[in-house]
């Protein structure tokens, strides 16, 4: 069965350093990939995506993922953190043979110390 | 930019009781879904709906749930008798194709 693994479950970083978020899939082939922004009492905001193609995908918010498919992997990285990207990130994947049913990780929740 | 809405925000009811959970997708997309998160756990999805059908559903979606679309507009998740175990954050979303927009969630608390 298809699972995403997001072994961080807590991040700290301080305002202005780099973040990296990791992501690990489980899976035959290349999945669809995706990763989403929950902040306190909203809903999931898509970040980006990645489908074929360039392995270095661009998102909102400054905010961008690298496709290893020798790892499976699908990293979220933000070269310089703001305190408004304190929220609760979730990497999912679309194993699209079941027709867009995410499976994601259990998430993890970054806090921003200033 | 247009936006998955769903109503109410925050749903209180006591074990036992009916509960529908609304949900008003983008007007152009033609997939609905609806994923759950219990609190501290995954989100999960729950049935995904296409041309009035359920188009899959997951082991969680037992016969107390059901899904409609009962105008153009509207999807709601109906949940017959409500337990303590499903108490949870239900996102509604829908697509034209991928990838998903979600709802900001209606938190359902039973008691």
């Amino acid at each position: 069965a298809q699972s995403v693994t997001q072994p961080d479950i807590h991040i700290t970083v301080s305002e202005g350093a780099s973040l990296e978020l990791r992501c690990n899939y489980s899976y035959g082939a290349t999945p669809y990939l995706f990763w989403y922004v929950q902040s306190p009492g909203q809903g999931l905001q898509l970040l980006l995506k990645y489908f074929s193609g360039d392995t270095l995908v661009q998102g909102i918010k400054g905010f961008e993922a690298e496709f290893k498919r020798s790892q499976s992997s699908f990293n979220l990285r933000k070269p310089s953190v703001h305190w408004s990207d304190a929220a609760e990130y979730f990497c999912a994947v679309d194993a699209e043979e079941y027709g867009n049913k995410l499976v994601f990780g259990a998430g993890t929740i970054l806090r921003v110390k200033s | 930019e247009p936006e998955v809405t769903q109503t109410p925000s925050h749903q209180v009811t006591q074990m036992g009781q009916e509960v529908i959970l609304r949900c008003v997708p983008i007007s152009n997309h033609l997939y609905f879904y609806w994923y759950r998160q219990i609190l501290g756990q995954k989100v999960e999805f729950l049935v995904s709906f296409y041309n009035n059908e359920i188009s899959e559903k997951s082991e969680i979606f037992d016969d107390q749930f059901s899904v409609e679309r009962p105008d153009g507009s509207n999807f709601t998740l109906k949940i017959r008798s409500t337990k303590l175990e499903d108490s949870a954050m239900y996102f509604c979303a829908s697509s034209a194709n991928s990838p998903l927009h979600f709802g900001n969630g209606t938190r359902l608390t039973v008691t």
